[in-house]
């Protein structure tokens, strides 16, 4: 499809176990966001990629957080030794351009996962 | 820092009537961009409309339109001739023209629309 596609749609984990979210961004676009929304909240930044670069990660909450993008498109997030609140939805969204200049973030459906 | 408030929790409304959204917003920059997104149950967030802080018409998206009001710094969202679909979280969000224009959200104002 043309839009912003993530897997898995849910996720259960045992507290304790590693898990890693998909993210396939629209083809050619440069930006790439994750958030985190917590339930009844809006969406927060979790860290940004500019092509491979990963930016600015100033809103992963703790080390056990961790997201890459090696070839520019595809986004790997990867919580390790999960606990009861990173239960969330996690959101991923991408744009054509860079800073400076408007540009839409298109969103994808989000992964929720719970944490047992 | 940015913040963005957003204070009615719910709002309903009835099929065909308009509805405001209210939003406002604190920053310390002059350029900002302000936007508003719907996410319905399924949960991808949809953009509805966008308004920069140095538009000087408001911003229109068929029937939706933005009511920016600089001086007191809202940005709210209007719906008109509301259909049974817009009910949906509805989120306003300002994008930080300081960073790499990431996005910081509201907490939503949950609209539901009745036959």
């Amino acid at each position: 499809g043309a839009g912003v596609s993530q897997s898995p749609r849910y996720k259960v984990a045992k507290r304790g176990q590693d898990v890693a979210l998909r993210c396939d961004p629209i083809s050619g676009h440069v930006s790439l966001f994750w958030y985190q929304q917590a339930l009844g909240q809006g969406p927060e930044f979790l860290t940004y990629f500019q092509n491979e670069a990963q930016l600015d990660k100033s809103g992963l909450p703790s080390d056990r957080f961790f997201a890459e993008r090696p070839e520019g498109s595809v986004s790997t997030l990867k919580i390790q030794r999960t606990q009861q609140e990173d239960s969330a939805v996690y959101l991923c969204a991408s744009s054509l351009g860079t800073l400076e200049s408007y540009n839409e973030q298109f969103f994808g459906p989000g992964t929720r996962l719970t944490v047992l | 820092a940015q913040k963005i408030t957003q204070t009615q929790p719910g709002m309903f409304v009835q099929e065909k009537e308009a509805v405001t959204l209210d939003c406002t917003y604190d920053t310390s920059d002059q350029s900002y961009g302000l936007f508003w997104y719907k996410q319905p149950s399924s949960g991808e967030m949809i953009f509805l409309i966008y308004q920069g802080s140095y538009d000087e018409q408001n911003a229109t998206e068929g029937r939706y339109s933005l009511n920016f009001q600089k001086a007191r710094k809202s940005a709210n969202l209007v719906i008109s001739a509301s259909q049974l679909g817009d009910s949906a979280m509805y989120f306003c969000a300002m994008r930080d023209p300081s960073g790499y224009s990431t996005l910081t959200f509201g907490k939503g104002t949950m609209l539901l629309v009745s036959p």
